[in-house]
C-alpha cells in the first residue's frame, strides 16, 4: 500500500505571495492532519479534516487554512506568507479522527522557503 | 492542557552501547504516548505507542518504553544501540477532548549521535 504524498516537495516563496501545499493519504485513510516544523517551535498540530469538514484545529492564525476532498486528499494554503512561515509542514493519515491511540501516519513533508 | 518534554537535545552513545532517551509528560487527563523518530529529510516513523493496555511497550527496530505513571514518564531504552539508530526521536501525547481525540503535542526532539 503506497504512503502519504505530499506535493511539491520543496518550494521557494517571497513574503507576501500565497502557498498551497497538497496531501493524499493512505488509501483508505479519510482523517488528515497538517503540522508545522520548526527549528525554534519544533513540532506543532496545525489541523485535522475528515469527511471533508475540519474538525480540529490548533493555534495558528488565520493565514493558515485547508479544506479536504470528497477522496480524502487535503490541501492546505497559507497566504500572505512571513518570512517566519518558513517550515516543514507534514501531513499525517489515520483512518478515522475520533480514536486517540490510533496511529497517524506521516508523509516525507514539502520544506517551504520564505524569502 | 498536556505537554511533552524530553530531557537532552542531544544524546551520544558508543555504538553497542545502552540507550536511554527521556520524556516526560503533563495532561490532565490518562494520556495515550508515542515515541516517533525521523530520518533526515524524511518524515516521522511510528516506533511504538503506549494505550494502557500494557505498562512495557515494545516499538520496531528493538526499541522498547515503560509507562510509569508515578513518574509521568515514558522513557524509551535499547539495549545496544546500531549505527543506522542516528536520528532525530520525539515523544508525543494525545488525549481526546469532548469532539474527540485532539491533535499529537510533540517534545521538542533528541537527536541520537552513535559513535563507532
Amino acid at each position: 500500500k503506497a504512503g502519504v504524498t505530499q506535493t511539491p516537495r520543496y518550494l521557494i516563496k517571497t513574503r507576501g505571495q500565497q502557498v498551497t501545499l497538497s496531501c493524499s493519504p493512505i488509501s483508505g485513510h479519510r482523517s488528515v492532519s497538517w503540522y508545522q516544523q520548526t527549528p525554534g517551535q519544533g513540532l506543532q498540530f496545525l489541523f485535522e479534516y475528515f469527511s471533508e469538514t475540519q474538525r480540529n484545529k490548533g493555534n495558528f492564525p488565520g493565514r493558515f487554512s485547508g479544506r479536504q476532498f470528497s477522496n480524502s486528499r487535503s490541501e492546505m494554503n497559507v497566504s500572505t506568507l512571513e518570512l517566519g512561515d518558513s517550515a516543514l509542514y507534514l501531513c499525517a493519515s489515520s483512518l478515522s479522527p475520533g480514536v486517540v491511540q490510533e496511529t497517524q501516519y506521516f508523509g516525507p513533508g514539502t520544506r517551504l522557503l520564505v524569502l | 492542557a498536556q505537554s511533552v518534554t524530553q530531557l537532552g537535545s542531544h544524546v551520544s552513545v558508543s555504538e553497542g552501547a545502552l540507550v536511554l532517551l527521556r520524556c516526560n509528560y503533563s495532561s490532565s487527563v490518562p494520556p495515550y504516548l508515542f515515541w516517533y523518530v525521523q530520518y533526515p529529510n524524511q518524515g516521522l516513523q511510528l516506533l511504538l505507542k503506549y494505550t494502557s493496555a500494557a505498562t512495557l511497550v515494545k516499538g520496531i527496530n528493538g526499541f522498547e518504553a515503560e509507562f510509569k505513571k508515578s513518574e509521568t514518564s515514558f522513557h524509551l531504552t535499547k539495549p545496544s544501540a546500531h549505527m543506522s539508530d542516528a536520528a532525530e526521536y520525539f515523544c508525543a501525547v494525545r488525549s481526546a477532548s469532548g469532539g474527540g481525540a485532539d491533535g499529537l503535542t510533540f517534545g521538542k526532539g533528541t537527536h541520537l549521535i552513535i559513535q563507532p
